[in-house]
C-alpha cells in the first residue's frame, strides 16, 4: 500500500535549535514530493516541489532534501513564527491516476 | 493575484441535511481538487477536477460529489451528512492537472455536523 509517514509526531525546540523533519514514503511511480506549512485553522501553504534523489531546496531557515526513499526538511536556527504543521505530500501514480498522498504532518512549536 | 477562495468558512449542520461548499481557483489555474481534514485521519484526497471534468477520485462514498463550471469554479456537495463528516475540507488549485505543480490552498470551510 502507498505510504507517507513522518516523524515525529511533535517536535518542541527552544528558539535557535536546529533540527530535522522526517518524511519517508513508500509509493511506486513517484512524480514528486512537496513540503507545505500549515498553521491553526488555515489551509497549508507551499515551501517545496522535490523531484529527484540528490535535490535540494531552500527558503530562508528551512531546507529541504530528497533521497529515493525519503525526504528531510531541515530547519536552522529556528524562531517562534516558524511553530507550524509541516505536511509532506507524495505525488503518486495510484492504480493509474495520479494523486498526493499526504502525510499526517509534524507539529513543531518553537520556544522563545 | 488573488487565492484560492472557499466559502463559507463555517457551516454548522444537522445529520441527514445535505451541504454544498464552493471553492475559487487562483485565476488562470484550471485544476481544483478537493480534500478532507480531520485530526484523525490527517489529509485524505476526495476528488480533482480539470476542465470541467473529474479526473481523479478518493475513497470516499457516493454521498461526496462535486462539479466544476465553465470559469473553474468548483463545488462540492455532500449529502445525507452524518457525525463523522466534521471536517476542515480544503480545496487546491493548480495550473496543471494532478498537481503536476505545487497546489495551492484555500482557507477552507469548517463544517460541524450535529
Amino acid at each position: 500500500e502507498d505510504q507517507v509517514t513522518q516523524s515525529p509526531e511533535a517536535l518542541r525546540l527552544q528558539e535557535g535549535e536546529s533540527s530535522s523533519l522526517n518524511c519517508s514514503y513508500t509509493v511506486s511511480g513517484l512524480r514528486g514530493l512537496f513540503w507545505y506549512r500549515q498553521d491553526p485553522g488555515k489551509g497549508p501553504e507551499f515551501l517545496f516541489t522535490l523531484y529527484s534523489a540528490g535535490e535540494e531546496k531552500e527558503k530562508e531557515r528551512l531546507k529541504a532534501t530528497l533521497t529515493k526513499k525519503e525526504s528531510f526538511l531541515h530547519i536552522t536556527a529556528p524562531k517562534p513564527e516558524d511553530s507550524a504543521t509541516y505536511l509532506c505530500a507524495v505525488q503518486a501514480v495510484i492504480q493509474g491516476a495520479q494523486k498526493l498522498v499526504f502525510g499526517q504532518g509534524t507539529r513543531l512549536t518553537i520556544n522563545p | 493575484k488573488a487565492g484560492v477562495t472557499q466559502t463559507p468558512r463555517y457551516l454548522i449542520k444537522t445529520r441527514g441535511q445535505q451541504v454544498t461548499l464552493s471553492c475559487s481557483p487562483i485565476s488562470g489555474h484550471r485544476s481544483v481538487s478537493w480534500y478532507q481534514q480531520t485530526p484523525g485521519q490527517g489529509l485524505q484526497f476526495l476528488f480533482e477536477y480539470f476542465s470541467e471534468t473529474q479526473r481523479n477520485k478518493g475513497n470516499f462514498p457516493g454521498r461526496f460529489s462535486g462539479r466544476q463550471f465553465s470559469n473553474s469554479r468548483s463545488e462540492m456537495n455532500v449529502s445525507t451528512l452524518e457525525l463523522g463528516d466534521s471536517a476542515l475540507y480544503l480545496c487546491a488549485s493548480s495550473s496543471k492537472p494532478s498537481g503536476t505543480l505545487e497546489a495551492f490552498f484555500g482557507q477552507g470551510t469548517r463544517l460541524t455536523v450535529v
